[in-house]
């Protein structure tokens, strides 16, 4: 069974700062989606890594994934308040087919 | 870009009664779609894989018989809660799945409250 695991799951941080959200995943993974949910909203998508050593960045967030160490990062630059949210990262692949498995998100708090 | 309209965007219904939400997939054609039920403050949970045509497998603890889903072309999937009761209140999400060039399309949600 496929399991994806975040850290940390709750995040505050001061503007300005910078930031790294972890994502492990337990077996080989086709594909490693990061999503970004506000409250009461569904998910917008941020990135899709499809091949180890990919990095892809937007604006302040730069999302890079290790398939030997099945590692993804999600890195914050500069944080502003604009980016507080809850971060997903989501893997399938393996016995899971096309079935996104979600790690279990991680509450993002930029402060003033 | 692919884009799935999920309607209604919220929805109150009285204990005991089914309530329907539809998902449409309006510039392609949406041969998977995932169903997934949200708790307040958690991940998403995968409820069901429906596929055009064919039965939707069920997650293990899903009802199937509670939990009706009907994909019955390429552009229309949609999720019946029967007998609604007030723990089954949640946000729900559809996501059309495993697009080449998009990945997945997630649908806007509904905010399901039973009383």
């Amino acid at each position: 069974e496929l399991k994806v695991e975040q850290n940390p799951l709750f995040l505050s941080m001061q503007e300005g700062k910078n930031y790294t959200i972890y994502c492990n995943y337990s077996t080989t993974s086709d594909r490693l989606y990061w999503y970004r949910q506000d409250p009461g909203k569904s998910l917008e998508s941020l990135f899709v890594l499809l091949s180890n050593g990919a990095v892809k960045q937007e604006g302040r967030l730069m999302a890079s994934l290790d398939t030997k160490a099945r590692l993804s990062t999600l890195h914050i630059t500069a944080a502003v308040h604009d980016l507080s949210a809850t971060y997903f990262c989501a893997v399938n692949g393996g016995t899971s087919g096309s079935r996104l498995t979600f790690g279990e998100g991680t509450q993002l708090t930029v402060n003033p | 870009g692919a884009v799935v309209s999920q309607h209604p965007s919220w929805v109150i219904c009285k204990s005991g009664t089914s309530v329907k939400i539809e998902c449409r997939s309006l510039d392609f054609q949406a041969t998977t779609m995932f169903w997934y039920r949200q708790f307040p403050k958690q991940s998403l949970m995968l409820m069901a894989t429906s596929n055009e045509g064919s039965k939707a497998t069920y997650e293990q603890g899903v009802e199937k018989d509670k939990f009706l889903i009907n994909h019955a072309s390429l552009t229309l999937s949609t999720l019946t809660v029967t007998s609604a009761h007030p723990e089954d209140s949640s946000f729900y999400i559809c996501s059309a799945g495993g697009l080449v060039d998009y990945g997945y399309t997630f649908g806007s949600g509904t905010r399901l409250t039973v009383v």
